[in-house]
């Protein structure tokens, strides 16, 4: 069974600009989550989606967003883009929403905004 | 913010030796899990704790909970070169999938 994949890998971008990370659990998988990992701040919880609906949020400003499709693939976008954004982005995967659902995450895509 | 503190930040240990880790936490919980991270990549599941167990096994795997103390701890028996990585515990409070990652122990073993 194939692994949560996310694309791109890495990816350079401005401050200013918008970028858009993507997400395929595993199949089967219903619930997406993702985090934002730094030196400073550590993992960090963004969002979780199940269902296409947005089930929990962390904190972070206005600028982060996600969405989730029918296939459970999601996809998250950063607006106005900071030097701070930069970060290993990860998203996992578990079938349900149940904490003692084992999450799977993906390799991640590093961002780097210059 | 981070939920966990983990002890120590570094470690580094020889092949065959032992590595014990430690994650302190602030608020009560439903469960507690390891992850392990291998140079900037994603995080791998190791064990999930629940907050009504008091000790946990898997492979060379050796976790413990002490919700009184709001701890826990990781042991890595006879460890391996490829042990090698960062080690995150997590905990959930709240129905859902969102874990509060502790700040990570980084391990080195030297063969």
């Amino acid at each position: 069974k194939a692994g949560v994949t996310q694309t791109p890998r890495y990816l350079i971008k401005t401050r200013g600009q918008q970028v858009t990370l993507s997400c395929s659990p595993i199949s089967g998988h219903r619930s997406v989550s993702w985090y934002q990992q730094t030196p400073g701040q550590g993992l960090q919880f963004l969002f979780e989606y199940f269902s296409e609906t947005q089930r929990n949020k962390g904190n972070f400003p206005g600028r982060f967003s996600g969405r989730q499709f029918s296939n459970s693939r999601s996809e998250m976008n950063v607006s106005t883009l900071e030097l701070g954004d930069s970060a290993l982005y990860l998203c996992a995967s578990s079938f349900t929403t149940s904490a003692t659902d084992t999450q799977y995450f993906g390799p991640g895509t590093r961002l780097t905004v210059l | 913010s981070q939920q966990g503190e983990e002890d120590p930040q570094a470690l580094s240990i020889q092949e065959g030796e032992n590595a014990t880790m430690n994650c302190s936490y602030k608020t009560s919980i439903n469960n507690l899990q390891w992850y392990r991270q291998n140079s900037g990549r994603g995080l791998v599941h190791l064990i999930l704790i629940r907050s009504n167990e008091r000790e946990k096994h898997s492979g060379r795997l050796r976790v413990t909970l002490d919700t009184s103390k709001k701890s826990s701890s990781l042991l890595i028996t006879a460890s391996r070169a490829a042990d090698t990585a960062s080690y995150f515990c997590a905990t959930d409070k709240a129905a859902g999938n969102k874990l509060t990652f502790g700040g990570g122990t980084r391990v080195l073993v030297k063969p």
